[in-house]
């Protein structure tokens, strides 16, 4: 696609449930990434894949995120055991491989809000 | 510790007026830095980047400075518009490292 896609662009879950958020990310770019962002804060980094595996995963917040990009392009970022304080903006971007310009191409962003 | 911080947190300007936006970082080694404009409810959108060997480039409106020895920047938007209401995140790459650095940004609200 033209750019970025993230979906759902919203869901709400109740604490304790499992969430999977979708990022389809710009058409060639290898390199994918996964934000989560705060209200009033910059992006936090979580997680880095350079084609199927993760490159740096050291963003994650504990054991309970998970993210795959099984075939170099979709990922999935999975949540289990959702907490309020998961209650975020998660923000995807792509960029081209190799490129340490920091140019980064991103989603929408999908709002998750935990009950 | 590598950081990066951003003032002011937020500012409020008449449509047609100028105003500066502050970037200071400790990031070390230091590669570039980016500023992003994210609008309400969307992703950030690259606006410029500056390499450390850089001390002004602009993009329209908008004229990005840098001073490597001190470690600021600014980003400076000429004659606001509405549509610059958003908020402008400072980001820096370290060097040879493909995690970003961001700051939690500048609230701008352009009033008419």
């Amino acid at each position: 696609g033209a750019g970025v896609s993230q979906t759902p662009s919203n869901k709400v879950t109740e604490k304790g449930k499992y969430v999977e958020l979708r990022c389809d990310p710009i058409s060639g770019h290898t390199a994918l990434y996964w934000y989560r962002q705060s209200l009033g804060q910059g992006p936090e980094f979580l997680i880095y894949f350079q084609g199927t595996g993760a490159a740096d995963d050291s963003g994650l917040p504990n054991d309970r995120f998970f993210a795959v990009r099984p075939e170099g392009s979709v990922s999935t970022l999975k949540i289990q055991r959702t907490e309020r304080g998961d209650s975020a903006v998660y923000l995807c971007a792509s960029s081209r491989s190799g490129q340490h310009t920091g140019e980064l191409f991103f989603g929408e962003g999908s709002r998750l809000t935990v009950l | 510790k590598n950081q990066v911080e951003q003032s002011p947190q937020s500012l409020i300007i008449l449509e047609g007026k100028n105003c500066t936006l502050q970037c200071n970082y400790t990031v070390s080694p230091f590669s570039n830095l980016r500023w992003y404009k994210q609008d309400t409810g969307r992703g950030p959108v690259s606006l410029t980047i500056m390499t450390f060997s850089e001390n002004t480039k602009s993009n329209g409106r908008y004229t990005a400075t840098l001073d490597a020895d001190t470690k600021q920047s600014s980003l400076h938007i000429t004659a606001s518009q509405l549509s610059d209401s958003a908020s402008y995140i400072c980001v820096v790459i370290p060097g040879g490292y493909n995690k970003l650095i961001f700051g939690a940004g500048t609230r701008l609200a352009v009033h008419p």
